[in-house]
This record gives structure tokens, C-alpha cells and sequence, in this order.
């Protein structure tokens, strides 16, 4: 069964600290893309990598980076954790062009106290 | 990409089928209707896509209108597990690049199946 493994389910961290949220997939796929889910919000896209090394901001990249040195896994920064930054984050990947679906990961609760 | 606008909540039967509406009015020649599912707690889920035709899979059914303004996603027995905030998302295809690489979830219908 392909996967979108992500590291933690669950993370909680303090203001200021430095976060990666970590996500991997074997389904040999190109594209990756991290999204925030909020209550009221939906989600919503921060990055997104269409090849390794390559990377291009979503709809709300304030406050975080990305980094994707090999094709399976992309990493989430959050490079001075605040509290507004606490949510659920989902990972997901896949192929260009429009025949297939995304395939997510299960997503992190990340806590920022 | 096009705007959907799907009803917030229903209601089904176990068993029954459940059609879950989208209307799209301004979508383009070019835009597929996606439809994804996330049951509470866990990562959204595919669950199919088209551009003109029906289309069927094992999961569900789509319908869309012959001008393309609207959809509907059929379960045809819904079953407890099939309660999950369902998305019906438009897209451009193709292998363009790009912002077109990226999904925009709006508020999606809450299906909810009663015993």
C-alpha cells in the first residue's frame, strides 16, 4: 500500500523554538506539498515542491520554509515556533498532470505553547 | 481556479445512497471536478475525478451536467464509515507547472450516515 508517512502525530513545542515536521513518501512521486488545517479555515497550502530542490510558495508561507534534498522526503521549517502557528499539518504528494490524485499523510497535531 | 459551492451538511440512511451536490458555475474548459474525503482526524482522501463523462470507480460515482456548471458525487450504499467532510474541488489539468500543481479545499458538505 503507497504511503505519506509523517514523523509525528503528534508535537508539542515552545515559542521560539526551531520545528521540522518531517514527511516522507514511496510512491516515487514528484510533487509534495504541505498544507495547515485550521477549524473555520480549511486548508490551506504553505509550500509546495515540484522536484527536488525545487520549491514555490503556497497561500501562506509566513513563517515557515521548506527543504526537499531527495525526491521522497520534504521537510516543513517552522523557523521560530509561535503560538498562532499551532494546527493540524498535512503533507501530501503527487504525480504532475491531472490523472491522479493527491495521496496525503495523516497529518501532525502540532501543539506551540 | 473555479469557485465550488457545496450544501455544509447532509444527512443518510445506512444503505441508502447518498448524492452529494457542487455547483461550479464558472469553470473552465479546461478544469477537472476532484472529490476528496477526510474522515475526522485523518489526511483528506482521493475519491475520483472527471472532466466531461461520468465516471465510476469503487469508491463512488460522478456526475456531471452536460454544460459542466454542476456535479454529483454518488455513494451508492453508504455505510457508517462513509461519514466524512467530502470536498469537491476544481482544477486545471495538464502537466502545466506551476501554481497548477496545487489544490484548493473550500469548506466542503459534512456528510453524516445514521444507523
Amino acid at each position: 500500500d503507497v504511503k505519506v508517512t509523517q514523523s509525528s502525530r503528534y508535537l508539542v513545542k515552545r515559542t521560539g523554538e526551531k520545528v521540522f515536521l518531517e514527511c516522507v513518501q514511496d510512491m516515487d512521486h514528484e510533487n509534495m506539498f504541505w498544507y495547515r488545517q485550521d477549524p473555520g479555515l480549511g486548508l490551506r497550502l504553505i509550500y509546495f515542491s515540484y522536484d527536488v530542490k525545487m520549491k514555490e510558495k503556497g497561500d501562506i508561507p509566513e513563517g515557515y520554509s521548506v527543504s526537499r534534498e531527495k525526491k521522497e522526503r520534504f521537510s516543513l521549517i517552522l523557523e521560530s515556533a509561535s503560538t498562532n502557528q499551532t494546527s493540524m499539518y498535512l503533507c501530501a504528494s503527487s504525480i504532475p498532470g491531472h490523472t491522479y490524485g493527491y495521496t496525503f499523510g495523516s497529518g501532525t497535531r502540532l501543539t506551540v505553547v | 481556479d473555479a469557485k465550488t459551492t457545496q450544501p455544509p451538511s447532509m444527512d443518510c440512511a445506512e444503505g441508502r445512497a447518498a448524492n452529494l451536490p457542487c455547483n461550479h458555475s464558472t469553470i473552465s474548459g479546461n478544469e477537472y471536478v476532484y472529490w476528496y474525503r477526510q474522515i475526522h482526524s485523518q489526511g483528506p482522501q482521493y475519491i475520483i475525478h472527471g472532466l466531461k463523462n461520468n465516471e465510476t470507480n469503487e469508491m463512488a460515482s460522478l456526475i456531471i451536467t452536460e454544460d459542466r456548471k454542476s456535479s454529483t458525487l454518488i455513494l451508492p450504499h453508504a455505510t457508517l464509515r462513509d461519514t466524512a467532510v467530502y470536498y469537491c474541488i476544481v482544477r486545471v489539468g495538464g502537466y502545466s507547472g506551476g501554481s497548477n500543481y496545487k489544490l484548493t479545499f473550500g469548506k466542503g458538505t459534512l456528510l453524516t450516515v445514521n444507523p
